[in-house]
């Protein structure tokens, strides 16, 4: 298995403009997990995917981010507009059928640069 | 409030030396326990998780991890480093009160081997 894919690997853009990341999970997973790595706030979870429909969705930082999940192997993590404080890298992750004690599989990550 | 933490930001061992990382995590049950590694550019793997049992768990790439209750830790243990182990290491945490439980992670410990 080719594990979590995610593109693009970098990004860079300007401010105003739309982001889109995408996420392939592992071919089984049902759960999806999109997060955010900065050096200030570490690990955020912004949302989970259960079965494509968003479960929590309690990180996603404000209006400007939305997610979605068509089908079962494609996710997308949109910004518009995007601002230079959403540069950071973000991560996919999936696992087996949600349980607390089910191990996540990251993406590489797709690192967002917005000048 | 929850909070689970990891009190060395930075640490720095010669090639060869054991590794203690810590971790300690503030909830109202034992929760389960993961640490994940991430090296550079990379996304987080799993090394190893707790839930019961055994307190002493085996991880992968020769990891170990002891959970004592008393003191609320689990710290992460290799007896000999490696210079392929220079990476950041991640504590996580879950509560173990069924159904849907977000993952919060520590911020993070960054180890560097020297030679």
């Amino acid at each position: 298995d080719a594990g979590v894919i995610q593109s693009p690997r970098h990004e860079v853009t300007e401010m105003g403009q739309e982001v889109t990341l995408r996420c392939k999970p592992i071919s089984g997973h049902n759960s999806l997990f999109w997060y955010r790595q900065t050096m200030m706030r570490g690990l955020e979870l912004l949302i989970y995917f259960n079965n494509n429909v968003p479960i929590d969705d309690s990180g996603m930082p404000e209006d400007r981010f939305s997610a979605k999940m068509p089908n079962a192997s494609f996710s997308t993590l949109k910004i518009q507009p995007s601002e230079p404080r959403d540069s950071a890298v973000y991560f996919c992750a999936s696992s087996l059928p949600h349980s607390s004690y089910n191990e996540q599989f990251f993406g590489p990550g797709t690192r967002l640069t917005v000048l | 409030a929850q909070s689970v933490t990891q009190p060395d930001i930075h640490i720095t061992v010669s090639e060869g030396a054991s590794l203690e990382l810590r971790c300690n995590y503030s909830y109202g049950a034992t929760p389960y326990l993961f640490w994940y590694v991430q090296s550079p550019g990379q996304g987080l793997q799993l090394l190893l998780k707790y839930f019961s049992g055994d307190t002493l768990v085996q991880g992968i790439k020769g990891f170990e991890a002891e959970f004592k209750r008393s003191q609320s830790s689990f710290n992460l243990r290799k007896p000999s480093v490696h210079w392929s182990d220079a990476a950041e290491y991640f504590c996580a945490v879950v509560p173990n009160s069924g159904g849907y439980q977000k993952v919060t992670f520590g911020t993070g410990t960054k180890l560097q081997v020297i030679p």
